[in-house]
């Protein structure tokens, strides 16, 4: 069965340094989304992307992240200059349409931020 | 966000059903009602949804009661492998409903064997 795939599983950096969380979609699915889940504490959505621009995002997601598909397969989401309140697990998702169609995860990379 | 209500935990054994119930009291005519469960160490996966009538697929059975304000996902026969969290999740499919999944806390499934 075709899933999500993140790399890398765990990620440490120094505070204030840029990161990049990478995921592979399914490859037929059009729709893209980031969330985040601190120790602990519920998943929170970040941020969805479709037809190669963002249509949804929390207030979480500040100008301190942003997401790209740079090519048909890669999805990622970078953290410009980090903090110690964004070490999280990051979840990638997608799905293959809107509204009922189900959202796929990844399972997910462990950020740390020293 | 429309909110759902479920037990912060619940204990089963395995090989037996088990009943995981959600409130939703405030949910809108538009409003399909999702699951999702999360295991140890891995991203949410998605079990099954509804509107009205109920459904099952190969993981659970969906049972929406008449008036839409609860609802049961049900584990016909537990194993240890479906101990995780399950989330109640309701989602809006028509135009300008918003694609992301709300997450509560859920209920934590301990199936023991």
């Amino acid at each position: 069965e075709p899933e999500v795939t993140q790399t890398p599983s765990h990620q440490v950096t120094q505070m204030g340094q840029e990161v990049i969380l990478r995921c592979v979609p399914i490859s037929n699915h059009l729709y893209f989304y980031w969330y985040r889940q601190i120790l602990g504490q519920k998943v929170e959505f970040l941020v969805s992307f479709y037809n190669n621009e963002i249509s949804e995002k929390s207030e979480i997601f500040d100008d301190q992240f942003s997401v790209e598909r740079p090519d048909g397969s890669n999805f990622t989401l970078k953290i410009r200059s980090t903090k110690l309140e964004d070490s999280a697990m990051y979840f990638c998702a997608s799905s293959e349409g809107f509204g009922n169609q189900p959202q796929h995860f990844g399972d997910g990379t462990r950020l740390s931020i020293l | 966000d429309a909110k759902t209500t479920q037990p912060n935990s619940m204990e089963s054994n395995e090989e037996e059903p088990v009943h995981l119930p959600c409130n939703h009291s405030t949910i809108s005519g538009t409003d399909y009602i999702h699951w999702y469960r999360q295991l140890p160490s891995q991203g949410p996966e998605y079990v099954i949804h509804g509107l009205t009538s109920n459904v099952n697929n190969r993981m659970a059975s969906l049972a929406i009661a008449e008036d839409r304000k609860s609802s049961t996902l049900i584990l016909h026969r537990a194993t240890l492998r479906d101990a995780a969290v399950y989330y109640c999740i309701l989602r809006d499919p028509t135009q300008g409903g918003s694609e992301k999944l709300v997450f509560g806390k859920g209920t934590k499934l301990t199936v023991n064997p």
